[in-house]
C-alpha cells in the first residue's frame, strides 16, 4: 500500500556537522511539508514544495523535492545545538484528504 | 496571542472515565484536526473537520468523538478511557485542505 518512508529514524552528530534526512514514497506526491518538533513540544510548519525538483532555502536549512516527486530531503548546513529535535515530513497521498506523516528523523546534536 | 490553543496541558484519569479536551483556533481557518502522538512520536490522524464533512480515520475508537461548537473550536471527548489511550493529543488546523497545518501545545494524557 501507499505509505512515506523517512529516513534515518536517527541520527547524533557533533556541532557544526552536516544533517540530512529523507523522506521517499512509492508513488507521485502532489506536494510536501515538512515540521520540526521540538522535545517535549509541538509540530512546527517549515515548509511546502509543490513543484517538481524544487529547491528551497531558509538560512542554514535546505529543502528539496524530487524530480519525480516520490522523495525529499532536508538538508542542515553547520547544525547547532538549537536544531535538536524532530523532523517529520508529511504527505497527501492519493486518495487521502488528510495528512500522513513520516515516522520523524530524531536529531541530537552535541556541543 | 496563542493561535491554537488546547485544555488541559496535562490529564491524569483512572481507566474507564470519559474526558474531554478542548481545542481553540483563532487564526479564522476552515478546517480542524485531532492528531495522536504516541510514545514512539508517531503522529497518527484521528478526526479531521470543517463545517461541511468529517473524516474520521477508520482506525479510531468509536470511544474518540470529535465535537464542534463552532467554526473555531475542536472538541475531543474520549469514553471509558483505556490504558492505551495515554498519549499526546494535538489539535492542529490549516486555512485550506492542503495547507501548512498549525498545532496545538498539546494534551498529555495519562490513563491508570
Amino acid at each position: 500500500g501507499q505509505q512515506v518512508m523517512q529516513i534515518p529514524q536517527y541520527q547524533h552528530v557533533q556541532e557544526g556537522e552536516d544533517f540530512t534526512t529523507y523522506c521517499n514514497s512509492s508513488t507521485t506526491l502532489s506536494n510536501i511539508q515538512w515540521y520540526k518538533q521540538r522535545p517535549g513540544g509541538h509540530p512546527v510548519f517549515l515548509i511546502q514544495l509543490v513543484k517538481s525538483g524544487e529547491v528551497k532555502k531558509q538560512k542554514r536549512l535546505t529543502f528539496q523535492f524530487g524530480e519525480a516527486k516520490k522523495n525529499s530531503s532536508l538538508h542542515i548546513t553547520a547544525t547547532q545545538t538549537t536544531d535538536v529535535g524532530t523532523y517529520f515530513c508529511a504527505v497527501y497521498l492519493s486518495g487521502y484528504s488528510t495528512l500522513t506523516f513520516g515516522k520523524g528523523t530524531m536529531l541530537l546534536v552535541s556541543p | 496571542d496563542t493561535a491554537v490553543s488546547q485544555t488541559p496541558k496535562y490529564l491524569v484519569t483512572q481507566m474507564g472515565n470519559d474526558k474531554s479536551i478542548k481545542c481553540e483556533q483563532n487564526l479564522g481557518h476552515d478546517t480542524m484536526y485531532w492528531y495522536k502522538q504516541d510514545s514512539k512520536k508517531f503522529l497518527k490522524i484521528m478526526f479531521s473537520y470543517n463545517n461541511k464533512e468529517l473524516i474520521i480515520n477508520e482506525t479510531v475508537p468509536n470511544r474518540f468523538s470529535p465535537k464542534s461548537p463552532d467554526k473555531a473550536h475542536l472538541n475531543l471527548h474520549i469514553n471509558s478511557l483505556e490504558l492505551g489511550d495515554s498519549a499526546v493529543y494535538f489539535c492542529a488546523s490549516s486555512q485550506v485542505g492542503q495547507g501548512a497545518q498549525y498545532f496545538g501545545p498539546g494534551t498529555r494524557l495519562l490513563v491508570l
